[in-house]
């Protein structure tokens, strides 16, 4: 089974500052797919972006954007102009593109942001 | 678009009784579901994954007898507690993929309480 490393437990950054979230994950197939989620308080699961391995293209949303560096196995999140509102448990997940090794997600552990006002 | 509900929030039960859970697709029809188990500050855990018509896989160490999922249509699955336990108490957790979409849309949750 593949499995998704997220190093940071807890994170905290300074409102309007920028932040970077870390993800590495192992796996031997080159098609896959890469999510982050957020989960606020609420408990929510919400989707923040997400990152097709046949692109090079790094994703972005607003104030999301990921960093993707395949050969790395490395998919981090970054995000920029902190708000209040993006305080949260973030978590990265993997997805096989293989039809035949079924579509479920491989979640990391998690990293705790807070955001300072 | 890709909105997941989940029914209910909240359920308190007597250790004994069995608890239903439903989750359905809002707004589009989902093959596949899945259901997970969030226990606090922790990861989520997949407990079983259904496609609409046939019987869930579910994850080594889950007990198939305990936890009965029934994906009945493209828009409804239940995840039925039986003989509910306190150990059983967590946040529990369905989510849907749409038709050829890669993407996992997850409910609210439901946090159960078993006395």
């Amino acid at each position: 089974a593949q499995t998704v490393t997220q190093s940071q437990p807890e994170m905290s950054v300074q409102e309007a500052e920028t932040v970077t979230l870390s993800c590495t994950y192992d796996t031997s197939e080159s098609d896959y797919y890469l999510f982050w989620y957020k989960q606020p308080p609420s408990r929510q699961m919400i989707l923040v972006i997400r990152q097709e391995a046949y692109k090079q293209q790094n994703a972005t949303e607003n104030r999301f954007s990921v960093n993707f560096q395949k050969a790395a196995k490395s998919f981090s999140l970054k995000i920029s102009d902190s708000q209040l509102g993006d305080a949260a448990m973030y978590f990265c997940a993997y997805r096989s593109a293989l039809a035949d090794t079924g579509n479920q997600f491989y979640f990391g552990t998690g990293t705790s942001l807070t955001v300072i006002p | 678009g890709a909105v997941v509900s989940q029914h209910p929030s909240w359920v308190i039960c007597k250790s004994g009784t069995s608890v239903k859970i439903e989750c359905r697709s809002l707004d589009f029809q989902a093959t596949t579901m899945f259901w997970y188990r969030q226990f606090p500050k922790q990861s989520l855990m997949l407990m079983a994954t259904s496609n609409e018509g046939s019987k869930a896989t579910y994850e080594q160490g889950v007990e198939k007898d305990k936890f009965l999922i029934n994906h009945a249509s493209l828009t409804l699955s239940t995840l039925t507690v039986t003989s509910a336990h306190p150990e059983d108490s967590s946040f529990y957790i369905c989510s849907a993929t749409p038709w050829r979409r890669e993407t996992q849309y997850f409910g609210p949750g439901t946090r159960l309480l078993v006395l």
